[in-house]
C-alpha cells in the first residue's frame, strides 16, 4: 500500500520568492509520483511526473521536483513566485495498477505582491 | 479539444433522492476513473474502469455505481443520496502507461460536479 503526506496545508508567499512544497511518500515497490495543480473552481492539471527516469524533473510554468528516495520525499519547488501560482497543489502517488491514484491532502499557496 | 467531459457542473439533491453524474471523453484513453474531493481530505477514489465493461471499486465506493458500456463513457450513479455524499466529483481519465504497473501515466481530469444533498 502506498500513501503521500503534505505538509503544510498553507503556505503564503511573495511574489518574487522561492516556493517549496513538501511531499512524503510511502510505498512498499518503487512508485510512480506526480504533482498536480488545481486553479479555482478547475480540474486538476499535471505539473510534473517522476518515472525512475532522472531524479529532478522539470515541469510547467517553472516548476521542479527533486526524487529522493534516502528520504522518500518529491518535494515542489519554483525559484521566484508568480502571482498566478495562487491554486491548490497536490501531490500524487501511483506504484498499484491501473494508474490509480493516492492524493495527499493539497497545499493551498497564496501569493501576496 | 474536448477532453474530459463533466455534466452538470452543479447540482444540489434532497436526501433520498437519485441521480447520474455523466462523463465522457475524446481522448480513446482505456482507463476511466471517478474522484472526490472533500477539503483538507485531497482526492479519494470512488471507481475505476480499465475498459469497457470493466469497471472495479476504490477506496471509498458505498452508495455509489458505475457502469462503463462505451470507451468513451463513464456515468457515476448515486442512489439514495445522503448528506454525505456533499462532495466535488471528478472525473479523470488516462492511457496505459509503461513499466509492469502500467501506472507512470497522467491522468486527464475533467471540471468536476459540486453536488450538494440536503
Amino acid at each position: 500500500a502506498q500513501s503521500v503526506t503534505q505538509l503544510g496545508s498553507h503556505v503564503s508567499v511573495s511574489e518574487g520568492a522561492l516556493v517549496l512544497l513538501r511531499c512524503n511518500y510511502s510505498s512498499s515497490v518503487p512508485p510512480y509520483l506526480f504533482w498536480y495543480v488545481q486553479y479555482p473552481n478547475q480540474g486538476l492539471q499535471l505539473l510534473l511526473k517522476y518515472t525512475s527516469a532522472a531524479t529532478l524533473v522539470k515541469g510547467i510554468n517553472g516548476f521542479e521536483a527533486e526524487f529522493k528516495k534516502s528520504e522518500t520525499s518529491f518535494h515542489l519547488t519554483k525559484p521566484s513566485a508568480h502571482m498566478s501560482d495562487a491554486a491548490e497543489y497536490f501531490c500524487a502517488v501511483s506504484a498499484d495498477s491501473w494508474g490509480k491514484l493516492q492524493f495527499g491532502a493539497g497545499t493551498q499557496v497564496v501569493v501576496t505582491p | 479539444n474536448a477532453g474530459v467531459t463533466q455534466t452538470p457542473k452543479f447540482r444540489i439533491l434532497k436526501i433520498g433522492q437519485s441521480m447520474t453524474l455523466q462523463c465522457t471523453q475524446d481522448m480513446n484513453h482505456n482507463y476511466m476513473y471517478w474522484y472526490r474531493q472533500d477539503p483538507g481530505m485531497g482526492l479519494k477514489l470512488i471507481y475505476y474502469s480499465v475498459g469497457a465493461g470493466i469497471t472495479d471499486k476504490g477506496e471509498v465506493p458505498n452508495g455509489y455505481n458505475v457502469s462503463r458500456s462505451t470507451t468513451e463513457d463513464f456515468p457515476l450513479r448515486l442512489e439514495l443520496a445522503a448528506p454525505s455524499q456533499t462532495s466535488v466529483y471528478f472525473c479523470a481519465s488516462s492511457r496505459p502507461g509503461q513499466g509492469p504497473s502500467q501506472s507512470n501515466t497522467e491522468a486527464f481530469f475533467g471540471q468536476g460536479t459540486r453536488l450538494t444533498v440536503v
